[in-house]
Protein backbone atom coordinates (compact mmCIF):
# COMPACT_ATOMS: atom_id res chain seq x y z
CA UNK A 1 0.00 0.00 0.00
CA UNK A 2 1.84 2.86 -1.21
CA UNK A 3 -0.45 5.29 0.97
CA UNK A 4 -2.00 7.27 -1.69
CA UNK A 5 -6.32 6.57 -2.25
CA UNK A 6 -7.96 6.96 -5.35
CA UNK A 7 -11.59 7.42 -5.68
CA UNK A 8 -13.61 5.35 -7.31
CA UNK A 9 -11.70 2.26 -8.33
CA UNK A 10 -14.12 2.01 -11.53
CA UNK A 11 -16.31 4.35 -13.20
CA UNK A 12 -18.42 3.98 -16.25
CA UNK A 13 -19.97 6.65 -18.06
CA UNK A 14 -21.55 7.82 -20.97
CA UNK A 15 -20.40 10.44 -23.68
CA UNK A 16 -21.18 13.92 -23.02
CA UNK A 17 -20.85 13.22 -19.05
CA UNK A 18 -18.97 14.62 -16.90
CA UNK A 19 -17.14 13.06 -13.79
CA UNK A 20 -14.88 13.69 -11.10
CA UNK A 21 -11.97 11.46 -9.35
CA UNK A 22 -10.28 11.78 -6.35
CA UNK A 23 -6.96 11.49 -5.00
CA UNK A 24 -5.89 11.87 -0.86
CA UNK A 25 -2.43 12.23 -1.01
CA UNK A 26 0.31 10.26 1.34
CA UNK A 27 0.29 11.78 4.83
CA UNK A 28 3.01 14.96 4.68
CA UNK A 29 3.43 15.09 1.11
CA UNK A 30 2.23 18.27 -0.85
CA UNK A 31 2.42 17.76 -4.46
CA UNK A 32 0.19 15.75 -6.04
CA UNK A 33 0.71 14.48 -9.96
CA UNK A 34 -2.35 13.05 -12.86
CA UNK A 35 -1.18 10.82 -14.80
CA UNK A 36 -3.62 9.37 -17.70
CA UNK A 37 -2.61 5.81 -18.99
CA UNK A 38 -4.27 4.72 -22.17
CA UNK A 39 -4.93 0.59 -22.69
CA UNK A 40 -1.04 -1.27 -23.28
CA UNK A 41 0.12 2.74 -23.31
CA UNK A 42 2.66 4.80 -21.21
CA UNK A 43 1.83 7.22 -18.51
CA UNK A 44 1.09 10.89 -19.94
CA UNK A 45 1.49 13.82 -17.47
CA UNK A 46 -1.70 15.66 -16.95
CA UNK A 47 -0.84 18.36 -14.28
CA UNK A 48 0.74 18.32 -11.46
CA UNK A 49 0.52 20.52 -8.37
CA UNK A 50 2.33 21.76 -5.44
CA UNK A 51 0.26 22.75 -1.84
CA UNK A 52 -2.76 23.84 -3.69
CA UNK A 53 -0.89 25.75 -6.56
CA UNK A 54 -0.24 24.26 -10.41
CA UNK A 55 3.06 23.76 -10.52
CA UNK A 56 3.42 21.71 -14.21
CA UNK A 57 1.30 21.39 -17.00
CA UNK A 58 0.98 18.22 -19.97
CA UNK A 59 -0.93 17.84 -22.43
CA UNK A 60 -3.88 18.27 -20.71
CA UNK A 61 -7.51 19.09 -22.43
CA UNK A 62 -9.34 21.87 -22.57
CA UNK A 63 -12.07 19.83 -21.21
CA UNK A 64 -10.09 18.22 -18.29
CA UNK A 65 -9.31 20.04 -15.12
CA UNK A 66 -8.01 19.92 -11.98
CA UNK A 67 -7.42 21.34 -8.53
CA UNK A 68 -5.87 20.68 -4.87
CA UNK A 69 -7.92 21.67 -2.21
CA UNK A 70 -6.13 23.04 1.75
CA UNK A 71 -6.48 19.86 3.00
CA UNK A 72 -3.96 18.50 0.17
CA UNK A 73 -6.43 16.17 -1.60
CA UNK A 74 -7.03 16.68 -5.56
CA UNK A 75 -9.95 16.36 -7.87
CA UNK A 76 -9.53 15.83 -11.42
CA UNK A 77 -12.40 16.64 -13.70
CA UNK A 78 -13.54 15.68 -16.99
CA UNK A 79 -16.16 17.12 -18.87
CA UNK A 80 -17.74 16.64 -21.92
CA UNK A 81 -16.21 12.83 -22.02
CA UNK A 82 -15.42 10.98 -25.38
CA UNK A 83 -14.96 7.18 -26.07
CA UNK A 84 -11.25 8.03 -26.10
CA UNK A 85 -10.93 9.57 -22.79
CA UNK A 86 -11.58 5.79 -21.64
CA UNK A 87 -8.67 5.41 -19.77
CA UNK A 88 -6.61 4.20 -16.50
CA UNK A 89 -6.17 7.79 -14.59
CA UNK A 90 -3.52 7.63 -11.86
CA UNK A 91 -2.55 9.84 -8.99
CA UNK A 92 0.96 10.17 -7.68
CA UNK A 93 2.15 12.23 -4.67
CA UNK A 94 5.71 13.16 -3.42
CA UNK A 95 6.33 15.19 -0.43
CA UNK A 96 8.09 18.28 -2.27
CA UNK A 97 7.50 17.65 -6.21
CA UNK A 98 11.43 16.91 -6.71
CA UNK A 99 11.14 13.77 -4.58
CA UNK A 100 10.39 10.54 -5.25
CA UNK A 101 6.55 9.75 -6.14
CA UNK A 102 4.46 7.23 -4.92
CA UNK A 103 1.31 6.09 -6.91
CA UNK A 104 -2.31 5.54 -6.22
CA UNK A 105 -3.98 2.23 -7.47
CA UNK A 106 -5.70 4.53 -10.25
CA UNK A 107 -9.29 5.07 -11.51
CA UNK A 108 -10.43 2.79 -14.58
CA UNK A 109 -12.86 5.19 -16.33
CA UNK A 110 -14.73 4.06 -19.03
CA UNK A 111 -16.90 6.20 -21.63
CA UNK A 112 -19.46 3.94 -23.29
CA UNK B 1 3.14 14.13 -24.91
CA UNK B 2 6.85 14.52 -23.88
CA UNK B 3 8.39 10.83 -23.48
CA UNK B 4 11.75 9.04 -22.75
CA UNK B 5 13.42 6.49 -24.79
CA UNK B 6 13.48 3.37 -22.90
CA UNK B 7 14.76 0.49 -24.43
CA UNK B 8 14.28 -2.54 -25.14
CA UNK B 9 10.45 -2.21 -25.87
CA UNK B 10 10.11 -5.97 -24.45
CA UNK B 11 12.13 -8.59 -22.99
CA UNK B 12 11.75 -12.35 -22.89
CA UNK B 13 13.63 -13.92 -21.20
CA UNK B 14 14.69 -17.67 -19.04
CA UNK B 15 14.43 -17.72 -15.15
CA UNK B 16 17.75 -17.38 -14.00
CA UNK B 17 19.23 -14.93 -16.46
CA UNK B 18 20.22 -10.97 -15.98
CA UNK B 19 17.94 -8.07 -17.52
CA UNK B 20 19.50 -4.63 -18.53
CA UNK B 21 17.43 -2.12 -19.72
CA UNK B 22 17.78 1.48 -20.18
CA UNK B 23 16.18 5.14 -20.70
CA UNK B 24 17.43 8.34 -22.89
CA UNK B 25 16.94 11.95 -22.93
CA UNK B 26 17.96 14.61 -24.91
CA UNK B 27 17.71 17.15 -21.90
CA UNK B 28 19.02 17.22 -18.85
CA UNK B 29 17.58 15.46 -15.59
CA UNK B 30 17.61 15.79 -12.08
CA UNK B 31 15.80 12.55 -10.58
CA UNK B 32 16.07 9.41 -12.32
CA UNK B 33 13.31 6.88 -10.96
CA UNK B 34 12.28 3.44 -11.62
CA UNK B 35 8.93 1.88 -11.24
CA UNK B 36 7.20 -1.89 -11.86
CA UNK B 37 3.72 -1.90 -12.87
CA UNK B 38 1.70 -4.86 -12.71
CA UNK B 39 -1.51 -4.65 -15.09
CA UNK B 40 -4.40 -3.29 -13.98
CA UNK B 41 -2.49 -1.62 -10.76
CA UNK B 42 -0.27 1.80 -10.23
CA UNK B 43 2.98 1.79 -10.83
CA UNK B 44 5.66 0.68 -8.21
CA UNK B 45 8.54 2.46 -7.00
CA UNK B 46 11.45 0.56 -7.09
CA UNK B 47 14.71 3.17 -6.75
CA UNK B 48 15.37 6.53 -6.96
CA UNK B 49 18.53 8.22 -7.96
CA UNK B 50 19.51 12.02 -7.09
CA UNK B 51 23.15 12.64 -8.56
CA UNK B 52 25.38 11.99 -12.09
CA UNK B 53 26.93 8.91 -11.48
CA UNK B 54 25.15 7.37 -8.54
CA UNK B 55 25.06 3.34 -8.45
CA UNK B 56 21.87 2.59 -6.46
CA UNK B 57 20.45 -1.56 -5.23
CA UNK B 58 17.62 -2.32 -4.29
CA UNK B 59 17.95 -6.47 -3.71
CA UNK B 60 18.69 -7.79 -6.99
CA UNK B 61 18.01 -4.46 -8.25
CA UNK B 62 20.71 -1.94 -9.40
CA UNK B 63 20.35 1.47 -10.96
CA UNK B 64 22.51 4.23 -12.23
CA UNK B 65 22.38 7.83 -12.98
CA UNK B 66 24.11 8.63 -16.27
CA UNK B 67 27.49 10.67 -15.99
CA UNK B 68 25.65 13.25 -18.79
CA UNK B 69 22.61 13.02 -16.46
CA UNK B 70 20.67 12.06 -19.71
CA UNK B 71 20.65 8.56 -18.91
CA UNK B 72 20.16 5.64 -16.60
CA UNK B 73 20.04 2.33 -16.70
CA UNK B 74 18.60 -0.83 -14.16
CA UNK B 75 19.53 -4.39 -14.23
CA UNK B 76 18.03 -7.28 -12.71
CA UNK B 77 19.99 -9.98 -12.06
CA UNK B 78 19.13 -13.79 -11.32
CA UNK B 79 15.14 -13.35 -12.90
CA UNK B 80 12.67 -15.01 -11.39
CA UNK B 81 8.98 -15.12 -12.60
CA UNK B 82 7.68 -12.55 -9.94
CA UNK B 83 10.10 -10.45 -12.16
CA UNK B 84 7.66 -9.99 -14.55
CA UNK B 85 5.61 -6.86 -15.63
CA UNK B 86 6.06 -3.45 -17.30
CA UNK B 87 9.29 -1.64 -16.02
CA UNK B 88 9.19 2.74 -16.03
CA UNK B 89 12.22 4.75 -16.20
CA UNK B 90 10.40 8.30 -14.72
CA UNK B 91 12.77 11.32 -15.03
CA UNK B 92 12.19 15.07 -13.72
CA UNK B 93 14.03 17.92 -16.26
CA UNK B 94 16.26 20.16 -15.16
CA UNK B 95 14.25 22.98 -15.42
CA UNK B 96 10.73 21.71 -14.54
CA UNK B 97 8.80 19.77 -11.70
CA UNK B 98 6.92 17.52 -14.74
CA UNK B 99 7.94 13.97 -13.76
CA UNK B 100 7.86 12.33 -17.12
CA UNK B 101 7.59 9.00 -17.95
CA UNK B 102 9.42 6.53 -20.47
CA UNK B 103 7.62 4.07 -22.84
CA UNK B 104 8.18 0.93 -20.92
CA UNK B 105 9.85 -2.06 -20.86
CA UNK B 106 7.53 -5.51 -20.80
CA UNK B 107 9.49 -8.44 -19.38
CA UNK B 108 8.39 -11.93 -19.73
CA UNK B 109 10.66 -14.86 -17.79
CA UNK B 110 10.11 -18.28 -18.67
CA UNK B 111 10.65 -21.08 -16.25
Amino acid sequence: DSGVTQTPKHLITATGQRVTLRCSPRSGDLSVYWYQQSLDQGLQFLIQYYNGEERAKGNILERFSAQQFPDLHSELNLSSLELGDSALYFCASSVTGKTEAFFGQGTRLTVV
Amino acid sequence: GQQLNQSPQSMFIQEGEDVSMNCTSSSIFNTWLWYKQDPGEGPVLLIALYKAGELTSNGRLTAQFGITRKDSFLNISASIPSDVGIYFCAGQPRDTDKLIFGTGTRLQVFP
